[in-house]
């Protein structure tokens, strides 16, 4: 079956480092990937997207990138701020695009 | 900007009680959205609209109902609370069906 997931639950990082979290996907008929990142007692927060037709994209401070090959996600965030400290969860979208699959979030702490 | 507002942000009920969850986006939104999130597990969409006067099920739409009579408006229905329906809720609406949602605050719901 399909799954999205994180390599790690917990990523702690120094302010003013980059920060790379990471998301594995299973379905290769996948054509749709969002991040989103959930700071604590809020509601999720969209950052960033690419499609499937794409292996890099960029916004003010965040990257995603898509290796296909692997089924492979990430979100690079530079320069990480306190601010940053957040859940971050990727989603894929499937089913002809009618179905939005979450992953379980990976934890940034930001340490000054 | 209020975006997406919730009420109640927080609920306990009783096993067997009723309630229903207000949400009110105010982007002129086609596409809105209830979701629960669980500790480890990712956002599952429980039921969803396509436009006023539309709804349909998602991933997880037992034991609740939902109507979207205005285009702003979508609530969430719950007939019979049950202990495993203890969830935050979140409510969201988008431009794209499943793409780039505004959420709202969440609701902590406990059923006891």
């Amino acid at each position: 079956g399909e799954s999205v997931g994180l390599h790690l639950p917990t990523l702690s990082v120094q302010e003013g480092d980059n920060s790379i979290i990471n998301c594995a996907y299973s379905n290769s008929a996948s054509d749709y990937f969002i991040w989103y990142k959930q700071e604590s007692g809020k509601g999720p927060q969209f950052i960033i997207d690419i499609r499937s037709n794409m292996d890099k994209r960029q916004g003010q401070r965040v990257t995603v990138l898509l290796n296909k090959t692997v089924k492979h996600l990430s979100l690079q965030i530079a320069a990480t701020q306190p601010g940053d400290s957040a859940v971050y969860f990727c989603a894929e979208r499937t089913g002809g695009g009618n179905k939005l699959t979450f992953g379980t979030g990976t934890q940034l702490k930001v340490e000054l | 900007n209020a975006g997406v507002t919730q009420t109640p942000k927080f609920r306990v009920l009783k096993t067997g009680q009723s309630m229903t969850l207000l949400c009110a986006q105010d982007m002129n939104h086609e596409y809105m959205y209830w979701y629960r999130q669980d500790p480890g597990m990712g956002l599952r969409l429980i039921h969803y609209s396509v436009g006023e006067g539309t709804t349909a099920k998602g991933e997880v739409p037992d034991g609740y109902n939902v109507s979207r009579l205005k285009k702003q408006n979508f609530l969430l229905g719950l007939e019979s609370a049950a202990p495993s329906q203890t969830s935050v809720y979140f409510c969201a609406s988008s431009y794209q069906l499943l793409l780039e949602a505004f959420f709202g605050q969440g609701t902590r719901l406990t059923v006891v």
